[in-house]
């Protein structure tokens, strides 16, 4: 089955740049979603398609894909940004089952 | 107003079943898939089950399937999840999840506040 690699934890400070990989096997060919999901609320999409946001979400938010690495940044963090965020792809080779990230959790510092 | 509204969790003795519901308001239910996420207490979350806008398209994961049985019924603009041969493992928050399209491979764009599922004895 298909594995999708983050990183437990990532911290930055307010106003700077946070960083979020998602690795997976030629992830760059799959659609990469991402998730926000802050503690004892539902998750939110963040970002679809790699890189397309839904409305309401600030362009601060922004997702790239390539090769074996998708990437969720966030550009002049807040402290409203703290929470734990999830990748998430279609693996179409064991019949289109959902597969999540193990999850990041953004600390700002 | 888009929303989901979870029910029908509660404890439950491993080996026994649940059905959970998820009703749905704000939007044209039939036009879109829908799909089960699960979140064991602590942990990650994991995809559970989804289906496709006029039940077409149907898949689980490798943990639930042969166990669980998603469904929905567009005149009621509601989703289920019929869980049989609960075990300890399956304790967790279940969410309904909307996703963007008809199909089922697409992003959860709503979702809900999630029902919890605890399997003991």
């Amino acid at each position: 089955s298909y594995v999708l690699t983050q990183p437990p934890s990532v911290s930055v400070a307010p106003g700077q740049t946070a960083r979020i990989t998602c690795g997976g096997n030629n992830i760059g060919s799959k659609s990469v979603h991402w998730y926000q999901q802050k503690p004892g609320q539902a998750p939110v999409l963040v970002v679809y398609d790699d890189s397309d946001r839904p409305s309401g979400i600030p362009e601060r938010f922004s997702g790239s894909n390539s090769g074996n690495t998708a990437t969720l940044t966030i550009s002049r963090v807040e402290a409203g940004d703290e929470a734990d965020y999830y990748c998430q792809v279609w693996d179409s080779s064991s019949d289109h089952r959902g597969v999540f990230g193990g999850g990041t959790k953004l600390t700002v510092l | 107003e888009v929303q989901l509204v979870e029910s029908g969790g509660g404890l439950v003795q491993p080996g026994r079943s649940l059905r959970l519901s998820c009703a749905a308001s704000g939007f044209t239910f039939d036009d879109y898939a829908m799909h089960w996420v699960r979140q064991a207490p602590g942990k990650g979350l994991e995809w559970v089950s989804g289906i496709s806008w006029n039940s077409g398209s149907i898949g689980y994961a490798d943990s639930v399937k042969g166990r669980f049985t998603i469904s929905r019924d567009n005149a009621k603009n509601s989703l289920y999840l019929q869980m049989n041969s609960l075990r300890a493992e399956d304790t967790a928050l279940y969410y309904c999840a909307k996703a963007q399209w008809h199909g089922t491979l697409s992003a959860f764009d709503i979702w809900g506040q999630g029902t919890m599922v605890t399997v003991s004895s």
